[in-house]
């Protein structure tokens, strides 16, 4: 069975700040896919950044950046220079097989003025 | 761009009442997924959809149904609900063959009181 471990359930920073979001998994399969979604407090579930397994190159999307450990299964989200905006729940899932989704627990992230 | 619509945005409903909830994905895309997430809690798999086939099912109950149309839209039909039902409904899409690429509507939120 898939599952996704976010042991961070709060984390805060100040404006301008980089934060890193940790995140594990468990997988036995060799190809799937990585997710990190933002719910900011509209509740609409945002797609911030996606990593393909079989890719050994980090994805980046502008001030989002992953750092994707396969064999240790490790897939953390840094965001640099940190903006109010950013202030939301951060999930972290994993997608294999039939497209099913399976997310961690979140982690709410507050940035401070 | 067109999005995922999900109808209605928001509803109450007493106790052992029927409900029931629509999804119209983004055009050309064959498939849909179902996912509750109750207060403080991480989306959860209920049921997908694939070309007007259920092609997944997960943690749904059995007073739950769903079913896609030949127009693609998906209805979920929750009847006897329950106050533990209260929680956000969201409905995804994507094209099977896109792996990894779901997009979320912006959730129905049900309370039961």
């Amino acid at each position: 069975a898939q599952t996704v471990t976010q042991s961070q359930p709060e984390m805060s920073v100040q404006e301008a700040e980089t934060v890193t979001l940790s995140c594990t998994y468990d997988t036995s399969e060799n190809n799937y896919y990585l997710f990190w979604y933002k719910q900011p407090p509209s509740r609409q579930m945002i797609l911030v950044i996606r990593q393909e397994a079989y890719k050994q190159q980090n994805a980046t999307e502008n001030r989002f950046s992953v750092n994707f450990q396969k064999a240790a299964k490790s897939f953390s989200l840094k965001i640099s220079d940190s903006q109010l905006g950013d202030t939301a729940m951060y999930f972290c899932a994993l997608i294999q097989g039939a497209q099913k989704l399976v997310f961690g627990q979140g982690t709410r992230l507050t940035i401070n003025p | 761009a067109a999005g995922v619509i999900q109808s209605p945005r928001h509803l109450i409903k007493e106790k052992r009442e029927t409900a029931t909830l629509k999804c119209y994905p983004i055009p050309r895309h064959d498939t849909v997924y179902w996912y509750q997430q109750g207060p403080g809690q991480d989306p959860q798999f209920l049921i997908s959809f694939y070309e007007k086939m259920q092609s997944d099912k997960g943690s749904i109950p059995d007073r739950f149904s769903a079913q896609q149309f030949s127009d693609y839209h998906s209805e979920l039909n929750m009847s006897s609900l329950e106050l533990g039902d209260s929680a956000l409904y969201f409905c995804a899409s994507s094209e099977v063959w896109v792996a990894g690429e779901l997009f979320f509507g912006e959730g129905s939120r049900l309370t039961v009181l």
